[in-house]
């Protein structure tokens, strides 16, 4: 597709349940990068993908947060036993070539995850 | 502390008026620079991107400088419009790795 697109655009859970975000990069992109942003609109870096491959994921709080991004289909963001504090917009952003090379890095439009 | 500072917090303009928002980072070294857009309730946007060694960057209306010797950037916005009203964020590549630190952002109002 010719944007990233997130799915579902907002989630509600209770605490301690299990919450799935799914993104779908730009067709031809190779890289994939999920951001937490809270309020104050920091946004903090969970994981990136090259492919299918972890790149980085010195982000992810591991202990209830993974990560996929399997060979034709969406790539996912699965929280188990949600906290209040996961509470955030989770943004999904696509790039075709490493940042680093100055290569623009599309976000998608973002899931609100409130956990009540 | 964050490594991508961002001044002022929030702004209000006048539509037709000119502002310039600032980021000072500590990041270091880095591979490029990007100010982004960011709507209410949208993702954000590309505005422009900068490597270390390039000193000026112009989208329209919006006009990125970055002085590596002092370690700030700025963005200008000329003749602000309505929908310029948004976040405005700093971002930087670090040179190692394949991630982007964000700053804070700047919340922009423009006013008829």
């Amino acid at each position: 597709g010719e944007e990233v697109a997130q799915t579902p655009k907002h989630l509600v859970r209770g605490e301690g349940q299990k919450a799935k975000l799914y993104c779908a990069p730009i067709k031809g992109h190779s890289y994939v990068f999920w951001y937490q942003q809270v309020l104050k609109n920091e946004f903090k870096f969970l994981i990136s993908f090259q492919n299918e491959n972890v790149f980085d994921e010195t982000g992810m709080p591991k202990e209830r947060f993974s990560a996929k991004c399997l060979p034709n289909s969406p790539c996912s963001l699965e929280i188990q036993a949600t906290k209040l504090e996961d509470s955030a917009v989770y943004f999904c952003a696509s790039s075709q070539l490493q940042t680093g090379r100055g290569t623009e890095a599309f976000f998608g439009q973002g899931t609100r995850l409130t956990v009540v | 502390k964050n490594q991508v500072e961002q001044s002022p917090q929030s702004l209000i303009i006048l539509e037709g008026k000119n502002c310039t928002l600032q980021c000072n980072y500590t990041v270091s070294p880095f591979s490029n620079l990007r100010w982004y857009k960011q709507d209410t309730g949208r993702g954000p946007v590309s505005l422009t991107i900068m490597t270390f060694s390039e000193n000026t960057k112009s989208n329209g209306r919006y006009t990125a400088t970055l002085d590596a010797d002092t370690k700030q950037s700025s963005l200008h916005i000329t003749a602000s419009q309505l929908s310029d009203s948004a976040s405005y964020i700093c971002v930087l590549h670090k040179a190692a790795g394949n991630k982007l630190t964000f700053g804070g952002g700047t919340r922009v109002l423009v006013k008829p």
